[in-house]
């Protein structure tokens, strides 16, 4: 089976750097992936490692390592509407299913 | 482009009625996903298909059932409803190369009484 864990909640101010963990057990799959939803809204794509390392998408980055079964998405200088849950997800390569990990909920404080 | 288009956007049901939930997509995507969405729960897969005419089972899929016919619609259905199918619920779709790209749709809030 797949799991998927987050830490439920991190807060942080304006301008800052925040690091959103995700560490996974599955057995085998395609990559990692990260969403970002506001409240009251859809979940949207934000970035997708199919290989180990740093990817980079304006302020945010995202870093996947598979020999140690982990990835985490970075926020550089946090603005407000950066409050969001943010989700990360992997895709099984036995059965195509994409699994949601639970959640983390970002509060950027002026 | 519409993107993803969920009806209805609410719906109240009372306990033991059935319903459909309809996703429609415009971006000839292969890959369509039904999840559902609860407080501390995250995002849990329903039901999926990869393709027009297929199906397949995701995490939570008891209670629930999903037709592809065309491969633009989704359809989900409730045959019985109960109190513990209130969710928002989301429907979702990518193409098959870049199938870790979901677009999701609005989500239908749904409550049974």
């Amino acid at each position: 089976g797949q799991s998927l864990e987050q830490p439920s909640e991190v807060t942080a101010v304006e301008g800052a750097i925040v690091q959103i963990n995700c560490t996974y057990q599955t057995s085998g799959f395609y990559g990692l992936s990260w969403y970002q939803q506001h409240d009251g809204g859809a979940p949207t794509f934000l970035s997708y490692n199919a290989l180990d390392g740093l990817e980079e998408t304006g302020r945010f980055s995202s870093f996947l390592s598979r020999s140690d079964s982990y990835g985490y998405l970075l926020l550089q200088e946090l603005q407000m509407k950066d409050s969001a849950s943010y989700f990360c997800a992997v895709r099984s390569h036995n059965t195509d299913k994409l699994i949601f990990g639970t959640g983390t909920r970002l509060q950027v404080f002026p | 482009n519409a993107g993803v288009t969920q009806t209805p956007k609410f719906r109240v049901l009372k306990t033991g009625q059935s319903m459909t939930l309809l996703c429609a997509q415009d971006m000839n995507h292969e890959y369509m996903y039904w999840y559902r969405q609860d407080p501390g729960m995250g995002l849990r897969l329903i039901h999926y298909s990869v393709g027009e005419g297929t199906t397949a089972k995701g995490e939570v899929p008891d209670g629930y059932n999903v037709s592809r016919l065309k491969k633009q619609n989704f359809l989900l259905g409730l045959e019985s409803a109960a109190p513990s199918q209130t969710s928002v619920y989301f429907c979702a779709s990518s193409p098959r190369s870049g199938a870790n790209v979901l677009t999701f749709g609005a989500g239908s809030r749904l409550t049974v009484l």
